[in-house]
């Protein structure tokens, strides 16, 4: 079985300043794993996804994500947060075989306070 | 590029009453989904569809929850009857993925549908 575990319910941070979200996994075989952000009243929006290759992976609105293989981590990162960054993000996991739906974490609540 | 389609965005119904949600997927997406979120949860799968194929209704309450897929297109969820539990928002998603075992393709995700049962 996949799961996803995100420790932090909350993560609070000062706009300009440095941001990460973090997200641990749990599966059998190669992992592919994502990040989504939800705004209020509306569907998850994608931001980055690792596949394979360069552990440190790029996505939309600056947000970048770093694959950890030996701590099974995939931690959202950004380097200077907007105060429009508020909102809740989903880590999630999947695999190529078998059952290819998304396990999603309980989600973090980041508020940039300006 | 038009996004993934659900209507309607808000239902709100009384216990033991029934509801459908219908959804949209982006054009030439084969694959799509239904997840059930729950307030303070992340998304549950409840089917997968391939096409117009089940290829994952493992976690779908099957005594009060259907879906099905006509033409391999638009795709209705319906539950009857309903329960307090069902409370939730109901995301569609869809995908390009054709073939098994094929790259992992971003899963794209509607507004969804708040369901509130009384």
């Amino acid at each position: 079985a996949q799961s996803v575990a995100q420790p932090e319910d909350q993560v609070n941070v000062a706009e300009g300043n440095p941001l990460t979200v973090k997200c641990t996994y749990s599966v059998s075989g190669n992992p592919y794993l994502f990040w989504y952000v939800q705004y209020p009243n509306r569907g998850l929006q994608f931001l980055l996804k690792y596949i394979t290759g360069d552990n440190l992976v790029k996505g939309s609105y600056g947000f970048e994500a770093e694959f950890n293989k030996s701590q099974t981590s995939f931690h959202l990162k950004k380097p200077s947060a907007l105060v429009s960054d508020s909102a809740l993000y989903f880590c999630a996991v999947r695999v190529n075989t078998g059952r290819r739906a998304l396990t999603f974490g309980s989600g973090t609540r980041l508020q940039v306070q300006p | 590029e038009a996004g993934v389609a659900q209507s309607p965005r808000y239902k709100i119904i009384e216990k033991r009453q029934s509801v459908a949600f219908w959804c949209n997927p982006i054009s030439g997406h084969a694959t799509l989904y239904w997840y059930q979120q729950i307030l303070g949860q992340g998304p549950k799968l409840l089917i997968q569809f391939q096409n117009n194929g089940v290829v994952d209704d493992s976690q779908l309450p099957k005594d009060r929850f259907s879906a099905e897929r006509l033409k391999g297109v638009d795709s209705t969820l319906k539950i009857q009857p309903a329960k307090l539990e069902d409370s939730a928002v109901y995301l569609c998603a869809s995908s390009l993925e054709r073939l098994a075992g094929g790259a992992p393709d971003t899963q794209y995700f509607g507004p969804g549908t708040r369901l509130t049962v009384l």
